[in-house]
């Protein structure tokens, strides 16, 4: 079956250190997003990949930083830049080009703690 | 910019009763209108969809409503179960050259026996 994976389901972070959460799909799609989710915020965009060596920022992406090497990959490292990390994170992808209307699926969430 | 402002949660009722959850959006353009659903502990998955003014989208027995004219996408059902018990959240995608999603805070529904 196709879908999201992301792994680890749960992550914990000690002071200083850089984590990084993984985000796979085999929905051959080309976009690709990284969401935060923090309670009685909503979802809030960290970057968005249009297509493979291409990324760009969102509404919050500071302390964060992506990849996008393949086009199955949207890997997210959470920096230590990023002073209030503990949230859920969420990816998604989505077919389709620039004018696209297309639904974004979601992989089922990393949940990030600080130790 | 873009912006939807969805009704204040938490809604609470009983098993077989009529749900209605008030969304309005803000967008350039014509957007397309979604609603996803996350059951606790999960990801959202879309619920419904609707891509023009007067479409209705439908699924599961949620039914929602592209209302141009008064910029809404209200989400009903008429008789909810206690696995609808789950948070929904409205979304828009206004398409251009930047095609990420709007959403709104969410509601979170709970069904009780």
């Amino acid at each position: 079956d196709g879908g999201i994976t992301q792994s680890p389901k749960y992550l914990f972070r000690k002071e200083g250190q850089n984590v990084t959460l993984s985000c796979e799909q085999n929905l051959n799609h080309d976009a690709m997003y990284w969401y935060r989710q923090d309670p009685g915020q909503g979802l809030r965009l960290i970057y968005y990949s249009q297509i493979v060596n291409d990324f760009q920022k969102g509404d919050i992406a500071e302390g964060y930083s992506v990849s996008r090497e393949k086009k199955e990959s949207f890997p997210l490292t959470v920096t230590s830049a990023q002073k209030n990390p503990t949230a859920f994170y969420l990816c998604a992808s989505s077919e389709g080009g620039a004018y696209s209307n297309q639904p974004q699926h979601f992989g089922d969430g990393t949940r990030l703690s600080i130790l | 910019g873009n912006s939807v402002t969805q009704m204040e949660g938490p809604v609470t009722l009983s098993e077989e009763a009529f749900l209605t959850i008030n969304c309005t959006y803000t967008a350039t353009g014509y957007p397309s209108l979604f609603w996803y659903v996350q059951y606790p502990g999960e990801g959202l998955q879309l619920l419904l969809k609707a891509t023009k003014a007067d479409d209705k989208g439908s699924n599961k027995g949620f039914e929602a409503t592209y209302r141009k004219e008064t910029t809404s996408f209200h989400l009903e059902k008429g008789s909810v179960q206690v696995s609808d018990s789950a948070v929904y959240f409205c979304a828009l995608n206004s398409g251009g050259s930047n095609y990420k999603l709007t959403f709104g805070k969410g509601t979170l529904l709970t069904v009780n026996p």
